[in-house]
């Protein structure tokens, strides 16, 4: 079963402060990677996409691929509230199939 | 707004009931997708269709029957449920399906309770 691990949370984070999440994954075939934001109720949101190793900014999300080490993260810089959500990690793995982490909660404490 | 819209937003049904999931994307994208969405579990894939033909059935019951009459629509059909069947069903679209423009835009779901 190829897999994509996250840990859970719930990561508590101070207001300003920069907020990490991290996600591996088992499929060394990958080769796209998502993050999605999920409100409560709400349905998963496409915040950034990375094909290619090192680091992609948007805004102030970062996103971080390492093939080598199968590994994903998105940062997100000067936190607010309202980042306040579910974060999840998704891997393509061909064959139009997406695998999801179970997503990290990220709580913006003000 | 994603362009992806779903109908009901909500549905109680009964086991014994027929019902259907309708799904819509505005995006002119080629692939539709149906997802599960349990609580504490991961996103499940259940159906992929690439240019109205299904590409994938991820060991789906068959309680859980799709239909992708063109490229925009999307349909789950469901008959006969179980109480465990109980989750958000989320619908999503994307452009192509190769290893860019794959990107998916999800739907606000349906969130369906079998008594």
């Amino acid at each position: 079963q190829k897999e994509v691990e996250q840990n859970s949370g719930p990561l508590s984070v101070p207001e300003g402060a920069i907020a990490s999440l991290n996600c591996t994954y088992s499929d060394r075939g990958s080769q796209s990677f998502f993050w999605y934001r999920q409100y409560s109720g709400k349905s998963p949101e496409l915040i950034m996409f990375i094909y290619s190793n090192g680091d992609k900014e948007d805004g102030r999300f970062t996103a971080q691929l390492n093939k080598a080490s199968q590994y994903v993260s998105l940062l997100i810089r000067d936190s607010q509230p309202s980042d306040s959500a579910t974060y999840l990690c998704a891997a393509d793995q061909g064959a139009q199939k997406l695998v999801f982490g179970q997503g990290t909660r990220l709580t913006i404490n003000p | 707004e994603t362009g992806v819209t779903q109908t009901p937003r909500h549905l109680v049904m009964g086991m014994t009931n027929k019902k259907s999931l309708k799904c819509e994307q505005h995006l002119g994208h080629n692939a539709m997708y149906w997802y599960k969405q349990s609580a504490k579990k991961p996103l499940e894939l259940m159906f992929v269709y690439s240019l109205e033909e299904r590409v994938e059935n991820n060991s789906v019951p068959s309680r859980f029957s799709p239909e992708c009459p063109n490229s925009s629509h999307l349909f789950l059909h469901l008959h006969t449920l179980q109480p465990e069947d109980s989750a958000l069903y989320l619908c999503a679209s994307s452009q192509d399906t190769g290893p860019t423009n794959n990107e998916q835009f999800f739907g606000p779901g349906t969130r369906l309770t079998v008594l």
